[in-house]
Formats: structure tokens, sequence, C-alpha cells
């Protein structure tokens, strides 16, 4: 099968622009997840969404970061302004159902530096 | 918060059985422990998943005691190309998400 999709594999900013990720979720698996994942340390949970309805955005900085997952199929996930510790690689993941028994299948993920 | 311990690094050389052990004192009934791979410039990889005793797949083992307080993740054999990150998470039925620690970076040497 198909893995999960994102684009584009890498982006260079300047701090104060806005940049776009997108992801393309294996087909049929109804829970997605966006990770941040800086150098040395482990995935950090962005936000959940379970079809198109979010599920957890707790750790999501509202302010300036926002996602959205349109039809329950592609999600995007936005920084408008982008800051020098935005610098990451966003990760996306997806699972058949949102219960811990179900392996989460990830992307290859977008590296983002934000100069 | 991670709800799990595991060492920072490890090493070993190709051949070797590597064993690599997480701690999860406050483990729920209902949660179940999973362990994922991560090779540089990719995302992690789910590697085995256990609630309770010996697990076994064609990439490795899993040990769970009684308590279930920890679990060992086993390797047989390692090669140069298991040179990753192994995260050991906790997890549950009730769809919170997975929370990485900053896992276990186990290097392979000849």
């Amino acid at each position: 099968e198909a893995g999960v999709a994102q684009s584009p594999r890498y982006k260079i900013i300047e701090k104060r622009q806005s940049v776009a990720f997108w992801c393309n979720p294996i087909s049929g698996h109804a829970t997605l997840y966006w990770y941040q994942q800086i150098l040395g340390q482990g995935p950090k949970l962005l936000i959940q969404f379970q079809n198109n309805g979010v599920v957890d955005d707790s750790q999501l900085p509202k302010d300036r970061f926002s996602a959205e997952r349109l039809k329950g199929v592609d999600s995007t996930l936005k920084i408008q302004p982008a800051k020098l510790e935005d610098s990451a690689v966003y990760l996306c993941a997806s699972s058949l159902a949102w219960t811990a028994n179900y392996g989460y299948t990830f992307g290859s993920g977008t590296r983002l530096t934000v100069v | 918060l991670a709800k799990t311990t595991q060492p920072i690094s490890m090493d070993s050389y190709e051949g070797q059985e590597v064993n690599i052990t997480c701690s999860h004192n406050n483990i729920a009934t209902n949660d179940y422990i999973t362990w994922y791979q991560q090779f540089p410039s990719q995302g992690p990889r789910f590697i085995i998943q256990g609630y309770k005793t010996k697990v076994t797949n064609e990439v490795a083992s899993l040990f769970i005691p009684a308590d279930r307080k920890s679990s060992t993740l086993s390797l047989p054999r390692v090669s140069l190309s298991d040179t990753a990150v192994y995260y050991c998470l906790v997890g549950d039925q009730a769809g919170t998400a997975l929370i990485f620690g900053k896992g276990t970076t186990l290097s392979v040497s000849s």
C-alpha cells in the first residue's frame, strides 16, 4: 500500500514569512496526526484529527499555527508568521483508528529551516 | 511529559543481541506498549506492540513482565543498518495520541 505522502520535502524561509505543509494519509485511515520534531528530540504532537474533526490541539501554538483536514482526507499545516524556533521536521502520521493498538504510519516529513 | 524512561544511548557490535529496557511505572490497565524505530531523515517506523508476556515478529521480540512496569525490546543479531533511534511508548485505547520521549540512540559498529 502507498505510504503517507508529505510535501514539500524541504523548505527554507525567512522569519515572519508564512509556510504551508501538505499531507496525504494512507487511504482509509481515519486518524491523522501532525508532529513537530526538533533536532535531537522526539516528535512532539501538534494536532490530532479524527476524520475532519479535531481531537486534540492542546499543543498547537494557535497564535501562529493552524491546521485543517478537509473532507477527512488530506491535511495542511500552516505557520504564519514563522519564528526561528519553528525550525524543525514536521511529520504527518495516520492510523486506521484512534486507539493505541493500531500502529501509526509516518511520512518522511518536511524539514523547515527558518533564517 | 513522556510516560516512559529509557537509556539515552547504547553501543553494540554487529551480530550481537541488543536489549533496550524501558520503564513505565505508571502504566495504566488499558495501556499498550509500542516501540518505534527512526532512521535519520525519516519518520518513525512501527516495530512491535504488546500488552503482556512476550510478543515476537520478524524484526524483534518484546518482553513484558507480569507487573508491566517495564518492557524490553530485543533485537537479535544486529547489523549496521539497525543503527537508529528507538522509542518506547505507552498508550491506551481512549484515543489519546502517543507521546514520544527522546528515545534510545543505538549505534552498531563492525
